[in-house]
C-alpha cells in the first residue's frame, strides 16, 4: 500500500507570493490533517479535513486555507507569504480521524520564503 | 484544554546504554497517548500508543512506554540504544471530546559512539 505523498518536496518563494501544497493520503483514509513544523514551535496543527469538510482548525491566520477533494486528496494554500511561514509542512492521513486513530505522515514540503 | 510537555529538548546517550525520554501531559478528560519518531528528512512514524488497558505499552524497535495516570506521565524507554535510533521523538495526546491531537515540542536523541 502506498504511503502518504506530498508534492512538491521543496519550494522557494518570495514574500507576498502565494503557494499551494498537495497531499495524497493512503488509499481508504478519509481524514487529512496538516501541520506546520518549525525548530522553535515544534508541530502546530493547521486544520483537518474529513469527507471534503473542514472539521477542525488550529490558530493560524486566514492566509492559511485548505480543501479536500472527493478522492480525499487535499491541498493547502498560503497567500501573501511572510518570512515566518518558512517551515516544513506535514500532511497526515488516518482512517476516520478519530482521537485514537494512528496518523500516517508524508515526508513533508520544505517551504523557504525569501 | 490538553497540553503536552517534553521536559528535555535534547538527550545525549552512549550507544548500548538505556534511555528514557520524558513526557507529561495535562487533560481534563480521558486521554489517548502516542509517541512518534521522526528520522532525518522524513515524516513522523508511530512508535507506540496507549488507548486503554495495560499501562505498559510496547512498540516498534524495542521501545516501550508506561502510562502513569497519577503523575500524568507517559515516558518512553529503551534498554539499549543503537546509532540508528538517532532521531527526534514526539509525545502526543488526544482526548475523547476533541479530535485534534496535540504534539509536544520534541526531544532530539543523540547517540554517542
Amino acid at each position: 500500500k502506498a504511503g502518504v505523498t506530498q508534492t512538491p518536496r521543496y519550494l522557494i518563494k518570495t514574500r507576498g507570493q502565494q503557494v499551494t501544497l498537495s497531499c495524497s493520503p493512503i488509499s481508504g483514509h478519509r481524514s487529512v490533517s496538516w501541520y506546520q513544523q518549525t525548530p522553535g514551535q515544534g508541530l502546530q496543527f493547521l486544520f483537518e479535513y474529513f469527507s471534503e469538510t473542514q472539521r477542525n482548525k488550529g490558530n493560524f491566520p486566514g492566509r492559511f486555507s485548505g480543501r479536500q477533494f472527493s478522492n480525499s486528496r487535499s491541498e493547502m494554500n498560503v497567500s501573501t507569504l511572510e518570512l515566518g511561514d518558512s517551515a516544513l509542512y506535514l500532511c497526515a492521513s488516518s482512517l476516520e480521524g478519530r482521537p485514537w486513530d494512528e496518523q500516517f505522515f508524508g515526508p513533508g514540503t520544505r517551504l523557504t520564503v525569501l | 484544554a490538553q497540553s503536552v510537555t517534553q521536559l528535555d529538548s535534547q538527550v545525549p546517550v552512549f550507544e548500548e546504554a538505556p534511555v528514557e525520554l520524558r513526557c507529561n501531559y495535562s487533560s481534563s478528560v480521558s486521554v489517548y497517548l502516542f509517541w512518534y519518531v521522526q528520522y532525518p528528512n522524513q515524516g513522523l512514524q508511530l512508535l507506540l500508543k496507549y488507548l486503554s488497558g495495560s499501562t505498559l505499552v510496547k512498540g516498534i524497535n524495542g521501545f516501550e512506554a508506561e502510562f502513569n495516570k497519577s503523575q500524568t506521565s507517559f515516558h518512553l524507554r529503551k534498554p539499549s540504544v543503537h546509532i540508528s535510533d538517532t532521531a527526534e521523538y514526539f509525545c502526543a495526546v488526544s482526548g475523547n471530546r476533541d479530535d485534534k491531537i496535540i504534539f509536544g515540542k520534541g526531544t532530539r536523541l543523540h547517540i554517542l559512539p
